[in-house]
């Protein structure tokens, strides 16, 4: 059965640096996703990307967050300068997005980023 | 932004049925869905109802949406121990829209 994959599962970064998490998307979906949990939380929604752009954002996804599609294959969310409050696993999605056929998002097993 | 709740907590026995519970404000909510996290994993799409559809089944799982009282219920026959995760409820108006989890029910069985 075809699974998003994240890189890498956990990720530990001082306060103030840059992480990149990665993601390979499902082959032929369309619609990417990032979302995240912070520890005893409910999963919050970051971004959604389409067509190579953002296509929803929530408030959480603020200057500090970019997201990439670099090549055909991998999704990236950058952290621009990590803070302690960022600590919290980090979901990637991906959807075939068809409408009136949908069947849910497809989860990756999540990055653990750790900021100490 | 629009609410999902969703009871913390469900203690049953092995073999018996679970019953989780979700209600949700968004009158505009098409897609509802029951999503599985078992311990350091991820989250497993379990099940997915329409909202013009009342009630869907899948093996062990009934799902049955009540779209005038916003209240969307997972049925889980037959319980098992390896049923004993997290089931997060979730919603989105559009197909490829974000999701709008709840903070999830945790399930534990008990032999």
């Amino acid at each position: 059965e075809p699974e998003v994959t994240q890189t890498p599962s956990h990720q530990v970064t001082q306060m103030g640096q840059e992480v990149i998490l990665r993601c390979v998307p499902i082959s032929n979906h369309l619609y990417f996703y990032w979302y995240r949990q912070i520890l005893g939380q409910k999963v919050e929604f970051l971004v959604s990307f389409y067509n190579n752009e953002i296509s929803e954002k929530s408030e959480i996804f603020d200057d500090q967050f970019s997201v990439e599609r670099p090549d055909g294959s991998n999704f990236t969310l950058k952290i621009r300068s990590t803070k302690l409050e960022d600590s919290a696993m980090y979901f990637c999605a991906s959807s075939e997005g068809n409408r009136g056929r949908d069947y849910g998002y497809t989860f990756g097993s999540g990055t653990r980023l750790t900021v100490v | 932004g629009e609410d999902v709740e969703q009871s913390l907590f469900l203690s049953v026995r092995e073999g018996d049925s679970s019953v989780i519970n979700c209600t949700y404000t968004d009158s505009s909510s098409t897609y509802l869905y029951w999503y599985k996290q078992e311990p350091g994993a991820g989250l497993q799409l379990l099940t997915y109802i329409f909202s013009n559809m009342d009630m869907k089944q899948d093996q062990r799982l009934t799902v049955l949406l009540n779209k005038k009282d916003k209240h969307l219920s997972l049925r889980i026959a037959d319980t098992q121990t390896g049923d004993s995760a997290i089931y997060f409820c979730a919603e989105s108006i559009h197909s490829g829209y974000a999701l709008n989890f709840g903070k999830g029910t945790s399930l534990l069985v008990t032999p």
